[in-house]
């Protein structure tokens, strides 16, 4: 009964490679998010999808390509890996992407690039 | 934009002392303020949320979080610190989208 899956947990794959990450929430919510964070900790949203719509593309480098097949679902595909995409990507969903409307999260995928 | 500045990246506490974390905003409207938490190897989970309905604002697991606007803070807060408290605390302001301050990775000590 997990709110927001993410698979997979852990992804470690060489540079150069695609690679994908997938995400469903089972909330009934509208938006979907994916944000980064660093080895510091420090959090930054990159893409805000609404009922399949993108919403926020934040200064993200075009190998980043998120794919909504349904309100559901947001997909992560990043193109050419490089070393400083090793982070732990977060999948989250909240109702209508409305600003007092709480974030809710996955668990992460972390990914390390060799 | 709206964003939060957390004072602080490491708290450390004793068992059973008041914890204290510290978060400004900077806002030129009623901003929509948020605490979260993480332990490790979880996604966040929210704490609390001001919505401009009461300045103090409860939470679950005992904390809750003062909004006084005449300082632009957003403290969180809780009496008596558990071991299980033990995690990274995050503030957020939500302006169309959720942004979060750097995080403040609480210690509590046995």
């Amino acid at each position: 009964d997990t709110a927001v899956s993410q698979t997979p947990k852990y992804l470690v794959t060489q540079m150069g490679n695609d690679k994908s990450i997938k995400c469903e929430q089972n909330l009934g919510h509208d938006t979907m998010y994916w944000y980064k964070q660093d080895s510091k900790k420090f959090l930054k949203i990159m893409f805000s999808y609404n009922n399949k719509e993108l919403i926020i593309n934040e200064t993200v480098p075009n190998r980043f390509s998120p794919k909504s097949p349904d309100k559901a679902h947001l997909n992560l595909h990043i193109n050419s890996l490089e070393l400083g995409d090793s982070a732990v990507y977060f999948c989250a969903s909240s109702r209508e992407g409305a600003d007092n409307s709480p974030l809710h999260f996955g668990n992460g995928t972390r990914l390390t690039v060799t | 934009a709206q964003s939060v500045t957390q004072l602080g990246s490491h708290v450390s506490v004793s068992e059973g002392a008041l914890v204290l974390l510290r978060c400004n905003y900077s806002s030129s409207v009623p901003p929509y303020l948020f605490w979260y938490v993480q332990y490790p190897n979880q996604g966040l989970q929210l704490l609390l949320k001001y919505t401009s309905a009461a300045t103090l604002v409860k939470g679950i697991n005992g904390f809750e979080a003062e909004f006084k606007k005449s300082e632009t803070s957003f403290h969180l807060t809780k009496p008596s610190a558990h071991m299980s408290d033990a995690a990274e605390y995050f503030c957020a302001v939500s302006e169309k989208s959720m942004r979060f301050g750097a995080g403040t990775r609480l210690t509590v000590k046995p």
